[in-house]
């Protein structure tokens, strides 16, 4: 699985739109690009994936550029609530997530 | 549905004792997974299982064992704790085919070993 990129920590203001992005320079075709966050400490929430399409479902919006190395994560009107630890990661949707330490985003009133 | 459970939510062990964590799942998933995450680290594959009757190694099985004991279930036996198994463990499951990343995790056994 490809090796993903991400900045350690971030700050949003509530009410505004987190984006947090993610560098896979050297994913491969078929590889999807998945998300998932981490509320304190309780066990890993699947946010959203996509392959090469943009995808928006009720919690994110995941922009992919046109070359596939790099995506954004959207969550559109942050809230108090979406204070977490973000990963993006990159599978053939096999067996394997790897995690690495993600992106700590806090959003503060 | 209860989606993933694990039972205990806290264990405290001294070292050379054994435990087995046990998870549950009611989504008739396919697959099911054993974490552990360490503080200030992402989460680690200790085992996993593709199907019923069969498991796998992950990144880091050494000290542990896991059975599938049916498709709801899939334990993890620690034989003899040490305290460098101190951790969070978290249990998941996911479908299988395309949609295996989407995996759904349990609440986590808290885990110390002195």
């Amino acid at each position: 699985d490809a090796k993903t990129t991400q900045p350690p920590s971030m700050d949003c203001a509530e009410g505004r739109a987190a984006n947090l992005p993610c560098n896979h320079s050297t994913i491969s075709g078929n590889e999807y690009v998945y998300w998932y966050r981490q509320i304190h400490s309780q066990g890993p929430q699947y946010i959203i994936h996509g392959l090469k399409n943009n995808e928006t479902n009720e919690m994110a919006s995941l922009i992919i550029t046109e070359d596939r190395k790099s995506s954004t994560l959207i969550l559109p009107h942050a809230t108090l609530r979406d204070t977490a630890v973000y990963y993006c990661i990159v599978t053939v949707g096999t067996d394997k997530l790897i995690f690495g330490t993600g992106t700590r985003l806090q959003v503060f009133p | 549905n209860a989606g993933v459970t694990q039972t205990p939510k806290f264990q405290v062990l001294k070292t050379g004792q054994s435990m087995t964590l046990q998870c549950a799942q009611d989504m008739n998933h396919n697959s099911m997974y054993w974490y552990r995450q360490d503080p200030g680290m992402g989460l680690r594959l200790i085992y996993y299982s593709a199907s019923e009757g069969t498991t796998d190694k992950g990144e880091v099985p050494n000290g542990y064992n896991v059975s599938r004991l049916n498709k709801r279930e899939f334990s993890l036996r620690l034989e003899s704790a040490a305290p460098s198994q101190t951790s969070v463990y978290f249990c998941a499951s996911s479908e299988m085919g395309a949609r295996q990343g989407t995996q759904y995790f349990g609440p986590g056994t808290r885990l110390t070993v002195l």
